[in-house]
């Protein structure tokens, strides 16, 4: 079973930019959440999507955004590029989101804004 | 704010000794509790969870013990192994109060050396 894949996984952007990072869910699995993770902040939840719908946004300003198509897949975008947003972002997938379903993550996506 | 408080950041064991990764929280609608290990470059992967229900769970070397009452659980590896030197993540979820759903509240990650 293929594990949650994240494009890309490199990337350099420069400040100003805008940039749309992939995800791709386990197969089945209709939550999609994505969290930034840096050395100063650790793991901040951005947001959640089921069916579709956003659930739940974490705290970050509306630069960021996500949606989620109707096979899970999902995106995430970010405008308007700040040197502070370099971080590794990443995807991670379950079943329904509901506490106690396995959250598995992809390997991330490696974002420098230059 | 942080809503799961985790120690130590960073920690030396020698081979075979006990590696033990604290975290402390507050919000009790907390109701389970993930651990996480996070290799470089890697995306973190779950290592095993617990619930409040019970104050133990073992798999394999991984124990996680749990204290309800004092709003504490902890992660020990028994006989450390240098392929354990990795990043931990304790981590928390509740049942969805309308804006909580899906999301995992995260410690801010031990980082463990395993010398061999």
């Amino acid at each position: 079973k293929a594990g949650v894949t994240q494009t890309p996984r490199y990337l350099i952007k420069t400040r100003g930019q805008q940039v749309t990072l992939s995800c791709s869910p386990i197969s089945g699995h209709r939550s999609v959440s994505w969290y930034q993770q840096t050395p100063g902040q650790g793991l901040q939840f951005l947001f959640e999507y089921f069916s579709e719908t956003q659930r739940n946004k974490g705290n970050f300003p509306g630069r960021f955004s996500g949606r989620q198509f109707s096979n899970s897949r999902s995106e995430m975008n970010v405008s308007t590029l700040e040197l502070g947003d370099s971080a590794l972002y990443l995807c991670a997938s379950s079943l329904t989101g509901y506490p106690g379903n396995t959250i598995y993550f992809g390997e991330g996506s490696w974002l420098t804004v230059v | 704010q942080q809503q799961v408080k985790q120690s130590p950041q960073s920690l030396i064991v020698q081979k075979g000794g006990i590696s033990i990764i604290n975290c402390a929280y507050e919000n009790t609608a907390f109701d389970y509790f993930p651990w996480y290990q996070q290799f470089p470059g890697k995306g973190p992967a779950l290592l095993i969870a617990i619930r409040p229900d019970v104050s133990e769970k073992k798999e394999g070397r991984f124990t996680i013990s749990f204290n309800k009452s004092a709003k504490q659980f902890s992660l020990h590896i028994m006989d450390s192994q240098p392929g354990d030197s990795a990043t931990y993540f304790c981590a928390a979820s509740m049942p969805d109060r309308g804006s909580t759903l899906g999301r995992l509240y995260f410690g801010r990650g031990t980082q463990l050396t395993v010398w061999p």
